[in-house]
């Protein structure tokens, strides 16, 4: 079965740093990766998707992840953080076992962003 | 375009009652998902329907049970409700599989 390990519950970087969040993955087959963003009292919104098309995946808000085989990681990276960035973020594999489509979720970062 | 909408957004329910929980999908999307999402941890599956049939289950016991009506919006039923159940429900939706899921806002169940 698919799984995805998030390093570090909680992240904290200054307005205007580097945003860098991450996230490998354990899969038998080339994986669909994911990042979802999560606002407070808010549903999942998905920041990006890799299907193998391209191993640097460039999403909304400016996020991009890279995808690396040789260290089966999916980091999430922003240039420059915004005070709006302050989410909690959850990496995810899909699991095609059993037939259907699902998704294995990381147990999420929080992302604080200090002004 | 009307995003996937669930309901009611909060519910408080007893130990050992049952309860309902809705989802209308996204228009056009004929695939719903649901997932529970623990306080302090990632979304789990529970189950997935499509084209109203159960298509696929996670690790929970039967008493989560499901239905995905003609116009696709879904139902998630929770029989025998147990403290642990507390946690917000995720619905989500797309167009078939292999698309991106599109999610709710969720109902937060607290069971006392």
């Amino acid at each position: 079965a698919q799984s995805v390990t998030q390093l570090g519950s909680h992240v904290s970087v200054s307005e205007g740093a580097l945003v860098l969040l991450r996230c490998n993955y354990s899969s038998s087959v080339p994986p669909y990766l994911f990042w979802y963003v999560q606002y407070p009292n808010q549903g999942l919104q998905l920041l990006l998707k890799y299907t193998s098309a391209a191993t640097l995946v460039k999403g909304i808000n400016g996020f991009e992840a890279e995808f690396k085989k040789s260290e089966t990681s999916f980091h999430l990276t922003k240039p420059s953080a915004h005070m709006s960035d302050a989410a909690e973020y959850f990496c995810a594999v899909s699991d095609l076992e059993g037939g259907s489509e699902k998704l294995v979720f990381g147990k999420g970062t929080k992302l604080t962003v200090n002004p | 375009e009307t995003g996937v909408t669930q309901s009611p957004t909060h519910l408080i329910k007893t130990r050992g009652q049952q309860v309902t929980l809705r989802c209308s999908s996204q228009s056009g999307h004929n695939t719903v998902s649901w997932y529970q999402q623990a306080l302090g941890q990632g979304p789990q599956f529970i189950f997935q329907y499509y084209r109203e049939e159960e298509n696929g289950r996670g690790n929970f016991p039967p008493r989560f049970s499901g239905l995905q009506f003609p116009n696709y919006s879904s139902e998630l039923n929770v029989n025998a409700l147990e403290l642990d159940d507390s946690a917000l429900y995720l619905c989500a939706s797309s167009w078939g599989l292999n698309s991106p899921l599109h999610f709710g806002n969720g109902t937060r169940l607290t069971v006392t």
